[in-house]
């Protein structure tokens, strides 16, 4: 069964940091791009950074870039997104996503079920 | 950059009725590359539709997608108790980037 569980959410003030992790199993992780995407309290979803297969290429949503970097350990079948200068408007569910190719640019096809990020003081 | 208008915002129907749920793009979505998740209270979105009109693994006939350019379409033929939900269109024909969402309640 492909499954991607998001860990490393919690509590931290403005300005902090933080790094979500995200663990993938059921299938072979290296050859898949991957992304987050979150979801503030009550409202939509936002896409936040992707990664291909590789970790050549990254792409960021203008709201992160510069605070945000996203990485992967192939090796591990992880997912990261280290998360500095954190702002309260950065509070939500953050999810790790697959891709269904190893590029950036095609769509998305399976979700995890999210880790949560409250920034606050 | 595009920017995706979903509506109508809420969809008030009954089980039973054909939902017709909007997404447009303020400009051209490449390739028609467009997709379209459900998402039901506490769960994560789950893929239904993409590249406009291809069914994902596993998702109901009574779910299809249409449309090209810049308007695109999800009509549900006739909604069932679990199809009451937000939903979102994302396109990623280039900088990725969701609609607002459609939810479908119950009239």
């Amino acid at each position: 069964e492909v499954q991607l569980v998001d860990s490393g959410g919690g509590l931290v003030q403005p300005g902090g940091s933080l790094r979500l992790s995200c663990s993938a199993s059921g299938f072979n992780f290296r050859v898949y791009a991957m992304h987050w995407v979150r979801q503030a309290p009550g409202k939509g979803l936002e896409y936040v950074s992707g990664i291909s297969s590789h970790g050549g290429s990254t792409f960021y949503a203008d709201s992160v870039k510069g605070r945000f970097t996203i990485s992967r350990d192939n090796s591990k079948n992880t997912l990261y997104l280290q998360m500095s200068s954190l702002r309260a408007e950065d509070t939500a569910l953050y999810y790790c996503v697959k891709d269904r190719v190893s590029w950036l640019g095609y769509y998305m096809d399976v979700w995890g079920k999210g880790t949560a990020v409250i920034v606050s003081s | 950059e595009i920017v995706l208008t979903q509506s109508p915002g809420t969809l008030s129907l009954s089980p039973g009725d054909r939902a017709t749920l909007s997404c447009r793009a303020s400009q051209s979505v490449r390739s028609n590359y467009l997709a379209w998740y459900q998402q039901k209270p506490g769960q994560a979105p789950r893929l239904l539709i993409y590249d406009a009109s291809s069914r994902a693994t596993g998702i109901p006939d009574r779910f299809s997608g249409s449309g090209s350019g810049t308007d695109f379409t999800l009509t549900i033929s006739r909604l069932e108790p679990e199809d009451f939900a937000v939903y979102y269109c994302q396109q990623y024909g280039s900088s990725p980037l969701f609609g607002g969402g459609t939810k479908v309640e119950i009239k």
